[in-house]
């Protein structure tokens, strides 16, 4: 089945850790994206990738990174930078084209 | 920027009703989603929206898409409590850049 994993469900990160998110996708989509929700807030834009070896910052692009090596990876590292990094974590594929971005089930980190 | 802004934000509505959800945005694009969220869980999309005037309808959800007003609608007909969960529109600000941008919400309750 095609689709869209993020993992781990559920990470606890120490202070001053830092922590990298899963997201992979058999979709053969080639724009992928990380937003960041709070509790009964929308979803806020971190950063997304059009094309491999590519990526543009989002609204909230502070303390995190992402790289794409692979297209069917887009990993996002949240440093110890990110001060307030407790939320839900959702990421988002879809192809270059008519641009439906389908999501992940979403990681919900906080910190302990 | 991008501005996209949803009214209203929190709806409680009673069964059979119906009742309408306002997406405005502030840039031009014709391509604008809808989505749905439960309770701790991911984005389902809905319905995605890619030309003036377009219109799609599932079920008791209808959404249409005024792009010269730089509006769209989700409708729902005679609701039900299934329907109960938070609505989200998104809207992409240009052809080729996939950086969609998301509404705020809408947390819709329906009372039996």
């Amino acid at each position: 089945d095609g689709g869209i994993t993020q993992s781990p469900k559920y990470l606890f990160r120490k202070e001053g850790q830092n922590v990298t998110l899963s997201c992979e996708q058999n979709l053969n989509h080639d724009a992928m994206y990380w937003y960041r929700q709070d509790p009964g807030q929308g979803l806020r834009l971190i950063y997304y990738s059009q094309i491999v070896n590519d990526f543009q910052k989002g609204d909230i692009a502070e303390g995190y990174s992402v790289s794409r090596e692979k297209k069917e990876s887009f990993p996002l590292t949240v440093t110890s930078a990110q001060k307030n990094p407790t939320a839900f974590y959702l990421c988002a594929s879809s192809t270059s084209m008519n641009t439906e971005a389908f999501f992940g089930q979403g990681t919900r980190l906080t910190v302990v | 920027e991008l501005k996209v802004e949803q009214n209203p934000l929190f709806l409680s509505m009673q069964e059979g009703k119906n009742y309408t959800i306002y997406c405005n945005y502030s840039t031009t694009s014709d391509r604008l989603y809808w989505y749905r969220q439960d309770p701790g869980k991911s984005l389902e999309s809905l319905f995605v929206l890619l030309s003036n005037g377009a219109v799609k309808q599932e079920g008791r959800l209808m959404a249409s898409l005024d792009t010269k007003a730089r509006l769209s609608t989700l409708h729902i007909t005679a609701a039900v409590h299934d329907l109960s969960a938070t609505y989200f529109c998104a809207v992409d600000p240009a052809f080729l850049n996939n950086d969609m941008r998301f509404g705020a919400g809408t947390r819709l309750t329906v009372k039996p």
